[in-house]
């Protein structure tokens, strides 16, 4: 049964530093791997799609990598800023319709 | 262009009731997905829909139903209402051509609470 989990659970930064968020799956098997932004009591925005053939994909400040292997995935995101304020999701799908997503990362930028 | 549409935004009904949420896919697309999401927690899939039928389900009892339209739309349906049923209902479109890898586009969902 495939599991995702986020680590850190939250995570409070000052103004302009660069950081990382960790998900990881627990079957390497899978189709492909995205990262989701969500704002307090609202839906989801897709920021990254990795397929398991691509190691990383890259837009704007974002960086996401992808290793099947070790069932790893980070998001990076550089010069980081209180409108990133949200909570990151980390959702895999292994190749059914299913998407499974991990519990997120509550992330808070200090101005 | 329109993106994910879902009504109503909140709603609020008391244990036993049934409860219908409905949603709009994004133009051109023609497969949905609902998803539960607990407070604190990550959406859990329920169940899509592609063609006006259900192809895949996830662990959620039968009380949970749903449907989908010629235009494409889609309901959902919960049936003797429980305590634990208060959650944000997500609604997400996709391309249903059969490949998992195109991106799904989420709705801003809508929160229910059974008192």
């Amino acid at each position: 049964k495939q599991e995702v989990t986020q680590i850190p659970a939250a995570l409070s930064v000052p103004e302009g530093e660069n950081l990382v968020l960790n998900c990881s799956f627990t079957d390497s098997a899978i189709y492909n791997l995205q990262w989701f932004r969500q704002d307090p009591g609202k839906g989801l925005t897709s920021l990254l799609l990795i397929q398991s053939s691509q190691r990383e994909q890259t837009s704007g400040r974002l960086n996401a990598s992808l290793d099947k292997s070790s069932g790893r995935s980070t998001l990076y995101i550089a010069a980081s800023q209180p409108g990133d304020s949200a909570t990151y999701l980390c959702a895999v799908n292994t190749g059914g319709f299913k998407t499974i997503f991990g519990a997120g990362t509550r992330l808070f930028v200090k101005a | 262009d329109a993106g994910v549409t879902q009504s109503p935004t909140h709603l609020i009904k008391t244990r036993g009731q049934q409860v219908t949420l409905r949603c709009s896919p994004k133009s051109g697309h023609d497969t949905v997905s609902w998803y539960q999401q607990a407070l604190g927690q990550g959406p859990q899939f329920i169940f899509q829909y592609y063609e006006e039928e259900e192809r895949q389900r996830g662990n959620f009892p039968d009380r949970f139903s749903g449907h989908q339209f010629p235009n494409y739309s889609s309901e959902l349906n919960v049936n003797a209402l429980l305590l634990g049923d208060s959650a944000l209902y997500l609604c997400a479109s996709s391309l249903g051509s059969g490949s998992p890898s195109l991106t799904q586009y989420f709705g801003p969902g809508t929160r229910l609470l059974v008192l």
